[in-house]
């Protein structure tokens, strides 16, 4: 099984309308992170929550909003979807081992925004 | 501003030679970075790591090379081989603080 789930994997919504993309992790760590990845950009940070109770935003956190319902979950939401979030959405977690640490991507979630 | 740039888009590569995958940045406090690799339909999946500290780190046929003064990163791949196809991302942070990504350079490796 995979250590750190998205859902859903592929989602087609309307402008105006609200929604969730689900994270689950397996592995225990403490930090979450939510990114996107336009064509030409890389990945950008959206928001990041280093424990249940923290939650900072990143780079590019207008428009979205965050939840981490639990040490395992983190969910990222759109509150009224626009086209120019059409992206495709990483989810990934890591260990608190000092500054030296290794970020575990989930498989990712293709929003199409219309 | 885009703080860490890999300015080849792709590299095509025959089996068996090196592939060098390149990547520079502009913030002189990062003081770790990371390759990452994604295939399609897949999250990108740690491959190798750099502390300032060396300037060089290996792992099989993975060696990532650190040039401070010139804020120039690099992967070599030696031998390459077909599965390494993908597209690697560089990536920077400070302090433990937010990893800043490239954009990414698509590898082919030709068998």
């Amino acid at each position: 099984d995979a250590d750190v789930t998205q859902t859903p994997r592929n989602r087609i919504t309307k402008t105006g309308k609200r929604i969730m993309l689900e994270c689950s992790q397996t592995k225990g760590h403490d930090r979450m992170y939510w990114y996107r990845q336009d064509p030409g950009l890389g990945l950008q940070l959206i928001y990041y929550s280093f424990d249940v109770k923290d939650i900072n935003k990143g780079e590019i956190s207008d428009g979205y909003s965050v939840s981490r319902q639990a040490q395992a979950k983190f969910s990222l939401s759109l509150e009224s979807a626009i086209p120019n979030q059409t992206a495709l959405y990483f989810c990934a977690t890591s260990d608190s081992q000092g500054w030296q640490e290794t970020q575990y991507f989930g498989p990712g979630t293709r929003l199409l925004v219309l | 501003d885009q703080q860490v740039k890999q300015n080849s888009p792709s590299l095509s590569v025959q089996e068996g030679r090196i592939s060098i995958l390149n990547c520079d940045y502009t913030n002189s406090m990062f003081d770790y970075f990371l390759w990452y690799k994604k295939y399609p339909a897949e999250g990108p999946t740690f491959l190798i790591s750099i502390s300032s500290i060396k300037d060089k780190n290996e792992d099989g046929r993975f060696t990532v090379f650190l040039n401070k003064s010139a804020k120039h990163l690099s992967l070599h791949i030696v031998p390459s081989q077909p599965g390494d196809s993908a597209v690697y991302f560089c990536a920077a942070s400070a302090a433990g603080n937010q990893f800043y990504f490239g954009t990414g350079t698509s590898l082919t490796v030709i068998p």
